[in-house]
């Protein structure tokens, strides 16, 4: 079974302040984890992934995000924030380490809120 | 890059009636596609995994006569919810998975928000 774990419902921070938004998994096996970006009453859209290689992953819009394998964790990272990052935010992951049908487990959500 | 459509982007219905929503991959070849649901401020949760040409599989609890899931073809994938009620009013959002997309990844529709009255 894999699960992942958005402790923060709301994390609200003001425009040019970094930002942090965390997230916890659990997986069998190697971890391939993902950072989505959801604007009200849109689809998902992909802002990062990590598979293997750099803990550190670079993503779409200057977003970055730390893969740390001993505390489980690949909290979501922009060193500052828009008004424009305002979101809900999703991480998900996957088990890669065999065959499988390619499903995401995504966490809750966490509302990001940037204040001018 | 990798663009999934869903037909349509809203939908209003009665209630006991059928409503099919439409995913498409535009430019490229989607051999396994998912189907999401989402209720309002919470996470999206996965109904079903559907391979071209194939039964769709359906996760624990979700009604496959209920959720009728054809993925007939390559670049599209379709999800009839049947005899529609007011707790079927939800964010329906697909994501499709190509042969050579890069490890792990899938693409996200723009959902489609159906209300049932």
């Amino acid at each position: 079974a894999q699960s992942v774990a958005q402790p923060e419902d709301q994390v609200n921070v003001a425009e040019g302040n970094p930002l942090t938004v965390k997230c916890t998994y659990s997986v069998s096996g190697n971890p391939y984890l993902f950072w989505y970006v959801q604007y009200p009453n849109r689809g998902l859209q992909f802002l990062l992934k990590y598979i293997t290689g750099d803990n550190l992953v670079k993503g779409s819009y200057g977003f970055e995000a730390e893969f740390n394998k001993s505390q489980t964790s690949f909290h979501l990272k922009k060193p500052s924030a828009l008004v424009s990052d305002s979101a809900l935010y999703f991480c998900a992951v996957r088990d890669g380490s065999g065959a499988g049908s390619y499903q995401l487990t995504f966490g809750k959500g966490t509302k990001l809120s940037v204040i001018p | 890059g990798a663009v999934v459509s869903q037909h349509p982007s809203w939908v209003i219905c009665k209630s006991g009636t059928s409503v099919k929503i439409e995913c498409r991959s535009l430019d490229f070849q989607a051999t396994t596609m998912f189907w999401y649901r989402q209720f309002p401020k919470q996470s999206l949760m996965l109904m079903a995994t559907s391979n071209e040409g194939s039964k769709a599989t359906y996760e624990q609890g979700v009604e496959k006569d209920k959720f009728l899931i054809n993925h007939a073809s390559l670049t599209l994938s379709t999800l009839t919810v049947t005899s529609a009620h007011p707790e079927d009013s939800s964010f329906y959002i697909c994501s499709a998975r190509g042969r050579t997309s890069a490890a792990a990844e899938q693409y996200f529709g723009p959902g489609t928000r159906l209300t049932v009255t």
